[in-house]
Parts: C-alpha cells; structure tokens; sequence
C-alpha cells in the first residue's frame, strides 16, 4: 500500500514567487496534517484538515500561506508570494482519524526560496 | 513555550548496547506520547507510542517507558544496531491539544559499529 505521496520533492523559486505543494494522503485516511520543520523552530504543525474540512489553522504563519482539501485524496499547500525565510521542508501526514493519534507522514517538499 | 523537550541533541552508543533516549513534558493534560525516528531525506516514521493510562509500551526492541508524576518519557532500544542511526522526536498528544501532535526538537543517535 503506498504511503502520502508529496510533490514536488524539491522546489527552488526565487522571492514573491508562488509556489504550491501537494500532498495525497494513504487512502482511507480522513484526517490530513501540513507540517513545516526549520532548523529554529523543529517541526510545527500549520493546518490539518478532518474528513476535508479544514479544523485548525491557527499555526499558518501568516496570510500569505493558504491549504485547500478539494476531496479526500488530495491537498495544496500555498505560499503566495514565496518569501527567503518560507524555505523550510514541509512535510504531509494522515491518519485513520483525529482520536488515532499516529500519523503517518509523507517523504517532504524541500523548499528553497532565493 | 516548548510543552515537549528532548534536552539531549545527540547520542552516541556502542551496537549491541541499550540506548536510552529522554524526553520532558509540561502539560499535564497530554494523554498519549509518541516516538517517531527519521533517517536523512526521508519523512518521520512512527515507532512506538504509549497512553497515559500505561506506564511502559514494548514492541520487539523498543520499549517506552512513561512516569507520568516526573512528566518525563524515554525509548530504550535494547541491542542497539548501526540501522537505528537516526534522529528520534517524541510527540505528545489529547484532547486537550485537539488531537495536535506537539513534537520535541529531536535527539540524534548514532550507533557506533
């Protein structure tokens, strides 16, 4: 069974770009979680999404970023316009539902904005 | 305010021998506590967790060990093998978080051969 699949892997953009990133969850999973990961602040949630209802957003950083669930095997994440200091990995995740606390987490978006 | 923290950056062990990764928790009212282990590159994979209501979870040679009154948590992987290299994140997580895994900064461990 594949696991959350993310594209792209890797993205360079340069500044005021926009840049989106996608992220299909493990099928039957109804709870989706955006991460981003710096080395100044680790890893940190930014939105998730239950049954593709957006339920928390209180971690994105600020208006320029926006995440969308249009149907249960697929979400965007977007950053409109791409600032240096968004350069971070970002990271996708299911799980079965909220109250099963395991998630699992796709291989990430590596995101370089010069 | 970090509610979950790994004090130790990294680790270092002989293979064969027991590592014992710690991590500290604040909010009394996380409920469930996670390990999860990440290799270069890749995304962080689960590896074992534990409800508050236990105070020790084993799975093969992982075992975590939960004391809820210190409010600290640790992975014991007993033997340890150059493969475990990798950086480990405990989570903790209830309904008082809304189901929000809280991660601690991580905790590199290298198994020397």
């Amino acid at each position: 069974d594949a696991g959350v699949i993310q594209s792209p892997r890797h993205e360079v953009t340069e500044m005021g770009q926009e840049v989106t990133l996608r992220c299909k969850p493990i099928s039957g999973h109804n709870s989706l979680f955006w991460y981003r990961q710096t080395m100044m602040r680790g890893l940190e949630l930014l939105i998730y999404f239950n049954n593709n209802v957006p339920i928390d957003d209180s971690g994105m950083p600020e208006d320029r970023f926006s995440a969308k669930m249009p149907n249960a095997s697929f979400s965007t994440l977007k950053i409109q316009p791409s600032e240096p200091r968004d350069s971070a990995v970002y990271f996708c995740a299911s799980s079965t539902s909220l109250a099963t606390y395991e998630q699992y987490f796709g291989p990430g978006t590596r995101l370089t904005v010069t | 305010d970090q509610q979950v923290k790994q004090n130790s950056p990294s680790l270092s062990v002989q293979e064969g021998r027991i590592s014992i990764l710690n991590c500290d928790y604040t909010n009394s009212m996380f409920d469930y506590f996670l390990w999860y282990k990440k290799y270069p590159a890749e995304g962080p994979t689960f590896l074992i967790s534990i409800s508050s209501i236990k105070d020790k979870n084993e799975d093969g040679r992982f075992t975590v060990f939960l004391n809820k009154s210190a409010k600290h948590l640790s992975l014991h992987i007993v033997p340890s093998q150059p493969g475990d290299s990798a950086v480990y994140f405990c989570a903790a997580s209830g309904t008082d978080s809304s189901y929000k895994l809280i991660f601690g900064s991580g905790t590199r461990l290298l198994v020397r051969p």
